[in-house]
C-alpha cells in the first residue's frame, strides 16, 4: 500500500524537551512538507523540502528543525525554543510537476 | 486580509440538500485550486482540484471565477457522510509549490 505515515499518532511531552516526529512516504514523492494545525485555524507551513538533502524554512519555522537525508522521510524536530508546540502536526508529499499533496495522518502533539 | 478566506459556518443542512461554499483568494497571479475535506481529528483529503472551466465529480461541482478571485463548491443531495469541514486551497507561491490553506466551512448534514 502506498502512503504517508507518521508516528506517532499522539505524543505527550514536558516543557524544554525536545521531540522528533516521524514521517515516512513511500509514494516515491520528491517534494515533502510539514505542517501544524490549530484549533479552528488553517494549515501553517512550517518546513518544505523539494529534493534530498535540501529544506526551506516555510511560514513558521522559529522552534523547529528538519533533516532530509532520504528520499522517503522527512523528520521533524520540535525543540525547546517553540514557544507554543501543543499543536496537530501535519506531513504531506507532492509528486513532481504537480501542486497537489497528500497528507500522512497527522501527530497530536501535547507540551505540558 | 487573510490570503484565502472561507466562512467557517457551520452550514447546518437536512439531507438531501444542496449547499454551496464559496471562498476568495488574494493573489490574482495564483494558478492552482482545490477542495480538501477534513474530519474531525483527521488529516486532510484532497476532495477535487478546481479549473477554470469548471468541474463536477458526482454531487460535487467546483467552480473558479479568476476575475473576483474566488472559488466555489456546490454539492447536491446532501448525506450525512459528508458532514465534515472543507478547505479551499490555493497556491500562492509557485517558487516552493506551497499551498495555502484556508481555516475551513463546517458541514453538518442532520437526518
Amino acid at each position: 500500500d502506498g502512503g504517508i505515515t507518521q508516528s506517532p499518532k499522539y505524543l505527550f511531552r514536558k516543557e524544554g524537551q525536545n521531540v522528533t516526529l516521524s514521517c515516512e512516504q513511500n509514494l516515491n514523492h520528491d517534494a515533502m512538507y510539514w505542517y501544524r494545525q490549530d484549533p479552528g485555524q488553517g494549515l501553517r507551513l512550517i518546513y518544505y523540502s523539494q529534493i534530498v538533502n535540501d529544506f526551506q524554512k516555510g511560514d513558521i519555522a522559529e522552534g523547529y528543525s528538519v533533516s532530509r537525508e532520504k528520499k522517503e522521510s522527512f523528520p521533524l524536530t520540535v525543540t525547546s525554543a517553540q514557544k507554543n508546540p501543543t499543536a496537530f502536526y501535519l506531513c504531506a508529499s507532492r509528486a513532481t510537476k504537480t501542486y497537489e499533496q497528500y497528507f500522512g495522518p497527522g501527530t497530536r502533539l501535547t507540551v505540558t | 486580509r487573510k490570503e484565502v478566506e472561507q466562512d467557517p459556518g457551520p452550514f447546518n443542512v437536512p439531507e438531501g440538500a444542496t449547499v454551496a461554499f464559496n471562498c476568495t483568494y488574494s493573489n490574482s497571479a495564483s494558478q492552482s485550486f482545490f477542495w480538501y475535506r477534513q474530519d474531525c481529528r483527521k488529516e486532510p483529503k484532497l476532495l477535487m482540484s478546481v479549473y477554470s472551466s469548471g468541474n463536477e465529480d458526482g454531487r460535487f461541482t467546483a467552480q473558479l471565477n479568476r476575475a473576483s478571485q474566488y472559488i466555489s463548491l456546490l454539492i447536491r443531495d446532501s448525506k450525512l457522510s459528508d458532514s465534515a469541514t472543507y478547505l479551499c486551497v490555493v497556491n500562492m507561491d509557485t517558487g516552493r509549490r506551497a499551498l495555502t490553506f484556508g481555516s475551513g466551512t463546517r458541514l453538518q448534514v442532520q437526518p
